[in-house]
């Protein structure tokens, strides 16, 4: 089966605390590409970063970071002194061929709630 | 401005009527996605299509159709058959290039009354 695992479904930090949301998927290719997307309250989702299966280094971006471990299968974001304003819903994403057709799969989400 | 345009927002429709979605783009982007999403179940693939008439049941197709006439446009229709249509409806586009990410709409929110 090729699926994203967020296990997380709902996390709530105090603000300016750093907080990990954990995402696990399953594959059969050996080239994939890992996505992660942000949904605030208006509902449009947002992105945030790319990962392809063969480009293992970790990223950071302000206060935002990525851990990409396929010894894990495993692609966590954190985020660093948290703000009230990271409240969302976090999606991790996988894209994959099916049957020659591209299909872009979802986790199904870590809802991530700052309190002031 | 490129985007990509999801209407209505709001819909309302009584049991039993089939609804159409619009989903329109102006990327030229080939590949375009329709998701549903419920509370505590993520985005779930309804359909997908990578060219002009021609598309892909995702996950949870039943109770659902689609067209891809033209290459901006890939309207949803919701059928009397689906047994829980009351959900928010996201549509997203990108290109065939699979190390790129998906525009999405705003997304329409559907009420069957």
């Amino acid at each position: 089966a090729q699926k994203v695992t967020q296990a997380q479904t709902e996390i709530s930090v105090v603000e300016k605390e750093d907080v990990t949301l954990d995402c696990v998927y399953e594959t059969r290719d050996t080239t994939y590409y890992l996505f992660w997307y942000k949904q605030p309250p208006s509902g449009e989702l947002v992105f945030l970063i790319r990962r392809n299966s063969f480009d293992e280094q970790n990223e950071i971006s302000g206060r935002y970071s990525w851990n990409f471990q396929k010894s894990t299968s495993s692609f966590n974001f954190t985020i660093t002194a948290s703000q009230v304003v990271d409240s969302a819903v976090y999606f991790c994403a996988l894209t994959f061929l099916n049957f020659g057709n591209e299909k872009l799969t979802f986790g199904t989400g870590t809802r991530l709630t700052i309190i002031p | 401005d490129g985007g990509i345009t999801q209407s209505p927002k709001y819909l309302f429709r009584k049991e039993g009527q089939n609804v159409t979605l619009s989903c329109e783009q102006n990327l030229n982007h080939d590949a375009m996605y329709w998701y549903r999403q419920d509370p505590g179940q993520g985005l779930r693939l309804i359909y997908y299509s990578q060219i002009v008439n021609d598309f892909q049941k995702g996950d949870i197709a039943e109770g659902y159709s689609v067209s891809r006439e033209k290459k901006e446009s890939f309207p949803l229709t919701v059928t009397s058959a689906q047994k829980n249509p009351t959900a928010f409806y996201l549509c997203a586009s990108k290109p065939l290039s699979r190390n790129t990410e998906a525009f999405f709409g705003q997304g329409t929110r559907l009420t069957v009354v």
